[in-house]
């Protein structure tokens, strides 16, 4: 059964520091991974999708990678903002999981002014 | 295109009362999600539709919960009869199989739900 985890539960930063988020996941086997962010009350917000064939992506200020192999992806953010804060989830499909999503937990962000 | 669409955004009904919740999908996606989050359990899938059709419920927590899907712009999901523990936000999203779609999910703005 696919798990994932996502460490820390919650991170504070200054503004303007990079940053990077953590995510791991059990099986190897997966269709895609894809990072989400949600603010308080709001629904999810799509970040960025990674294709198991792909080693990353990029997206203004944000970089995801994926290492398939050791089970890992990373969510670098460059020069954090205060608008940067909210809750960052990973979900990976796995191949044989037709389209259904397994999420982390999620890390709680703080950007401090 | 406006993006998932649930209403209502707040529900806050009585134990034993009927919930029914509503989800338009973004126009041309086959696939539709209903979830629910808790901070306990964080996000579970509770069922998915395929071109209206359910493939998988095995996240539906019990009987009391049922889902449809009677054409590709609209589900719902209902609870009969409502219990306190079922207090949550639900979400719906939905995704395409389309060429380059990669099966990235879009989530609507959730409903709340509080029984009480």
């Amino acid at each position: 059964k696919q798990e994932v985890t996502q460490i820390p539960a919650a991170l504070s930063v200054p503004e303007g520091e990079n940053l990077v988020l953590n995510c791991s996941f059990t099986d190897s086997a997966i269709y895609n991974l894809q990072w989400f962010r949600q603010d308080p009350g709001k629904g999810l917000t799509s970040l960025l999708l990674i294709q198991s064939s792909q080693r990353e992506q990029t997206s203004g200020r944000l970089n995801a990678s994926l290492d398939k192999s050791s089970g890992r992806s990373t969510l670098y953010i460059a020069a954090s903002q205060p608008g940067d804060s909210a809750t960052y989830l990973c979900a990976v499909e796995n191949l044989q999981g037709a389209q259904k999503l397994v999420f982390g937990q999620g890390t709680r962000l703080t950007i401090n002014p | 295109d406006a993006g998932v669409i649930q209403s209502p955004r707040h529900e806050v009904t009585e134990m034993g009362q009927e919930v029914t919740l509503r989800c338009k999908p973004i126009s041309g996606h086959d696939y539709l999600f209903w979830y629910r989050q808790t901070m306990m359990r964080g996000l579970e899938l509770l069922i998915y539709f395929n071109n209206n059709v359910p493939i998988d419920d095995s996240g539906m927590p019990e009987d009391r919960f049922s889902a449809k899907m009677p054409n590709a712009s609209f589900s719902t999901l209902k609870i009969q009869p409502s219990e306190p523990r079922d207090s949550a936000v639900y979400f719906c999203a939905s995704s395409s199989t389309g060429l380059g779609s990669y099966n990235e999910q879009f989530f609507g703005p959730g409903t709340r739900l509080t029984v009480l």
